[in-house]
C-alpha cells in the first residue's frame, strides 16, 4: 500500500462542475502539498497546508489531520483547469531535507 | 524572474555518454532536489541537498551523482547514460524553517532521451 494515495486517478468533468480530488496518507506529516502539472509539463505548487482550509481563487484545499485525509476542490471548473493534480507529503519533520512522498496524481480533464 | 532554472530543456544522448543537468535558484532556498518522472511511476527522488555542502541519496540514486556547488546551484550528472535513464527530470527547491514561506518551487523540467 502506497503511503500517499489519491482518488480518483482519472476524472472527466463538464465545464462548470464542482470537482473534488481526494488524498489519503498513512505517514505522520507536518504539512501536505498540492501540486499542479499542466500538459506542458511544468509543476506548480498550489497549496501547503497543515490544518483547516486554504482558498485561492476557485481552488480550495482542506485537511483533516486526525483522519489523515485532504481534499482539493475546484469550483466552477474550466477547461484550463485540465491538468494532473498531485498530493505530496514531506517525510517526518526530523528530516530537515523535507523530501516529498508523492501520490500517483489525478488526471483531470474538463470539457467545454 | 525569480524561480528555478533548469538547463537544458531537451537532450538526446547515446548510451554511455555523460552529461550534467544544471539547476539554479535565486530565491535563497536552503533545500534542493532532483526528481525524475516516468509514466505510471510518478515523481521519484534521485538526490537532495538539505543545505549547501550536503547531499543525500533519494529513492533512485543509482547511475547519478550530484554536486551542490553553492547555495544557488545543484547539478545532476549522468556518468554513463543508459536507456533506463530516459525520463523527465525536475529540479526543485524549498525554503525550510519558515512556515510562512514554506513551499516547493519546481523547474520547468528536462526531457532526456537515451538511445
Amino acid at each position: 500500500k502506497n503511503e500517499v494515495e489519491q482518488s480518483p486517478q482519472n476524472l472527466t468533468a463538464q465545464e462548470g462542475e464542482f470537482i473534488t480530488i481526494n488524498c489519503s496518507y498513512s505517514v505522520g506529516i507536518s504539512a501536505l502539498h498540492w501540486l499542479q502539472q499542466h500538459p506542458g509539463g511544468g509543476i506548480v505548487s498550489l497549496f501547503m497546508l497543515s490544518s483547516g482550509k486554504k482558498k485561492h481563487g476557485r481552488l480550495i484545499a482542506t485537511i483533516n489531520i486526525q483522519e489523515k485525509h485532504s481534499s482539493l476542490h475546484i469550483t466552477a471548473s474550466h477547461p484550463r483547469d485540465s491538468a494532473v493534480y498531485i498530493c505530496a507529503v514531506p517525510e517526518l519533520i526530523y528530516n530537515q531535507g523535507g523530501k516529498l512522498i508523492f501520490g500517483q496524481g489525478t488526471e483531470l480533464s474538463v470539457k467545454p | 524572474n525569480a524561480g528555478v532554472t533548469q538547463t537544458p530543456k531537451f537532450q538526446v544522448l547515446k548510451t554511455g555518454q555523460s552529461m550534467t543537468l544544471q539547476c539554479a535558484q535565486d530565491m535563497n532556498h536552503n533545500s534542493m532536489y532532483w526528481y525524475r518522472q516516468d509514466p505510471g511511476m510518478g515523481l521519484r527522488l534521485i538526490y537532495y541537498s538539505a543545505s549547501e555542502g550536503t547531499t543525500d541519496k533519494g529513492e533512485v540514486p543509482n547511475g547519478y551523482n550530484v554536486s551542490r556547488l553553492n547555495k544557488r546551484e545543484f547539478s545532476l550528472r549522468l556518468e554513463s547514460a543508459a536507456p533506463s535513464q530516459t525520463s523527465v527530470y525536475f529540479c526543485a527547491s524549498r525554503v525550510t524553517g519558515n512556515l510562512l514561506r514554506d513551499g516547493y518551487t519546481f523547474g520547468s523540467g528536462t526531457r532526456l532521451t537515451v538511445v
